[in-house]
C-alpha cells in the first residue's frame, strides 16, 4: 500500500505568477483534501474532492482551484500569487465511506517572492 | 462553525516522563470525530490517535491515550514514557461524522529532553 505523495517538495514563485501542486492519494482512497499551513499555524482547509467533484470549500478565494482525476490524484492551482500564499500545502486522502481518518502527504513548501 | 483551541503553545518533558496536552473544541453537533496529529520537523502530518464522539471509552494507542470529556468539550492527549522521537508539533483536530473537513487547533510544540 503506497502512501500519499506530493510534488514538488519545494517551489519558489514570484508575485502574480500561477502555480500547480500535485498529489497522489493513498491506494484505495477516493477523497482528497487540500490544506494551507502558514508558518507556525495549524492547517486551514482549502477544499475537498470526492469522485472528481468539489465537495466542500473553505474560506479561500476563487483563484484557488483544483481538480481530481479518475485515478483520484489531484491538483491544486493558485493564480495571481500573493506574498501571503507562501505556506506549506498539504494534501490528505481518505476513503469516505468507511472512515473519516485522513492520511497526509509530506507537503509542498511554496515561497512567493 | 466548529473551533478547536489548544491553549499551550509549548510544552517540555523529560524523557521517560508523562505529559498531557490540552485541547478544547466548540460544536453544536452530537456526532463527530476528534484526532491528534503529530508533525515532526520532517513536516509530514502523522495520525496519533482518534476518538469517535459516540464512544464513551477513551481511545488508547500504546503510549498515547486521550481523556475525552464530551460534556466539557475537552480532548486531552496523554503521552506516557516520553521518548526523544516524540518531539514534534501536536495538533488537535475535529471532523464531522459524514464530512472529512478537518478543523485544526493552532498546535502545541512538545520538546522531549534527555
Amino acid at each position: 500500500e503506497t502512501g500519499v505523495t506530493q510534488s514538488p517538495t519545494h517551489l519558489i514563485k514570484t508575485r502574480g505568477q500561477q502555480v500547480t501542486l500535485r498529489c497522489s492519494s493513498q491506494s484505495g482512497h477516493n477523497t482528497v483534501s487540500w490544506y494551507q499551513q502558514a508558518l507556525g499555524q495549524g492547517p486551514q482547509f482549502i477544499f475537498q474532492y470526492y469522485r472528481e467533484e468539489e465537495n466542500g470549500r473553505g474560506n479561500f478565494p476563487p483563484r484557488f482551484s483544483g481538480l481530481q482525476f479518475p485515478n483520484y490524484s489531484s491538483e491544486l492551482n493558485v493564480n495571481a500569487l500573493e506574498l501571503d500564499d507562501s505556506a506549506l500545502y498539504l494534501c490528505a486522502s481518505s476513503l469516505r465511506q468507511l472512515t473519516d481518518t485522513q492520511y497526509f502527504g509530506p507537503g509542498t513548501r511554496l515561497t512567493v517572492l | 462553525a466548529q473551533t478547536v483551541t489548544q491553549s499551550q503553545p509549548e510544552m517540555s518533558v523529560q524523557e521517560a516522563e508523562t505529559v498531557t496536552l490540552s485541547c478544547t473544541y466548540d460544536t453544536s453537533e452530537n456526532n463527530y470525530y476528534l484526532f491528534w496529529y503529530k508533525q515532526p520537523p520532517s513536516r509530514q502530518m502523522i495520525l496519533v490517535i482518534r476518538q469517535e464522539a459516540y464512544k464513551q471509552q477513551n481511545a488508547t494507542e500504546n503510549r498515547f491515550s486521550v481523556n475525552f470529556q464530551k460534556a466539557a468539550k475537552s480532548f486531552s492527549l496523554k503521552i506516557s514514557d516520553s521518548q526523544l522521537g516524540d518531539t514534534a508539533m501536536y495538533f488537535c483536530a475535529f471532523s464531522m461524522e459524514y464530512g472529512n473537513k478537518l478543523v485544526f487547533g493552532a498546535g502545541t510544540i512538545l520538546r522531549v529532553k534527555s
